[in-house]
């Protein structure tokens, strides 16, 4: 079954700096790819999805990288604010959707 | 749309006892999920539906049961409640599968969190 990877655990940056998660997965099959974003206490939210048919999408500040042959995706996040500040979640959809491990990401006014 | 709601919001739990978390959506979805997440944790599937009267496991299934018997309602059961079931638990929809994987944006529930003491 899929396997998801997620690095780092935590990511602590300045505010204006950017932010970078990475995550890995072992299916070949899988061609959905969401992030979530996990406030304290509050449910998981989309604020971004990739298909395998696209290399790269952007929305606003944030922006997914897609690199089907080497298995990983990576989650960007331009000029940080203080409420980017929360647990964001990849996930890869090999048969079921499976999430990685989570990286709190923290940014400091 | 009140969107996925969930039942109850927190709730503590006996040893041995048992329970059921209930799980609503009003969006027609196809599909639907239960997720387990553990303090610092990711979320883990437990069971899912394709549609009423289909249900399969996920990947932490043991010590729960869950049924679909209709398009709007997916409760989960907890039997023979243990420690180890301590956890929050998310109940998520989404509209359904295309080329048979799962592609659609999943919406979660505001989740119950469980103690079982």
């Amino acid at each position: 079954g899929e396997n998801v990877e997620q690095h780092p655990s935590t990511l602590s940056v300045q505010e204006g700096d950017s932010a970078v998660i990475k995550c890995t997965y072992s299916d070949s099959a899988s061609n959905y790819f969401p992030w979530y974003k996990q406030e304290l206490g509050k449910r998981p939210q989309l604020i971004i999805d990739i298909r395998s048919n696209v290399g790269e999408k952007k929305d606003q500040r944030i922006a997914v990288t897609l690199n089907k042959t080497a298995k990983h995706f990576s989650l960007h996040i331009t000029e940080t604010q203080p409420e980017d500040s929360a647990v964001y979640f990849c996930a890869a959809n090999g048969g079921k959707l499976i999430f990685g491990q989570g990286t709190e990401l923290s940014v400091k006014p | 749309n009140a969107g996925v709601t969930q039942t109850p919001k927190f709730r503590i739990l006996k040893i041995g006892q048992s329970m059921t978390l209930q799980c609503a959506q009003d969006m027609n979805h196809n599909y639907m999920y239960w997720y387990r997440q553990d303090p610092g944790m990711g979320l883990k599937l437990i069971y899912y539906s394709v549609g009423a009267g289909i249900t399969d496991k996920g990947e932490v299934p043991n010590g729960y049961n869950v049924s679909r018997s209709t398009t709007e309602d997916f409760p989960l059961r907890l039997e023979l409640a243990a420690p180890s079931q301590t956890s929050v638990y998310f109940c998520a929809s989404s509209y359904g599968l295309l080329g048979g994987l799962i592609t659609d944006t999943q919406y979660f529930g505001p989740g119950t969190r469980l103690t079982v003491l």
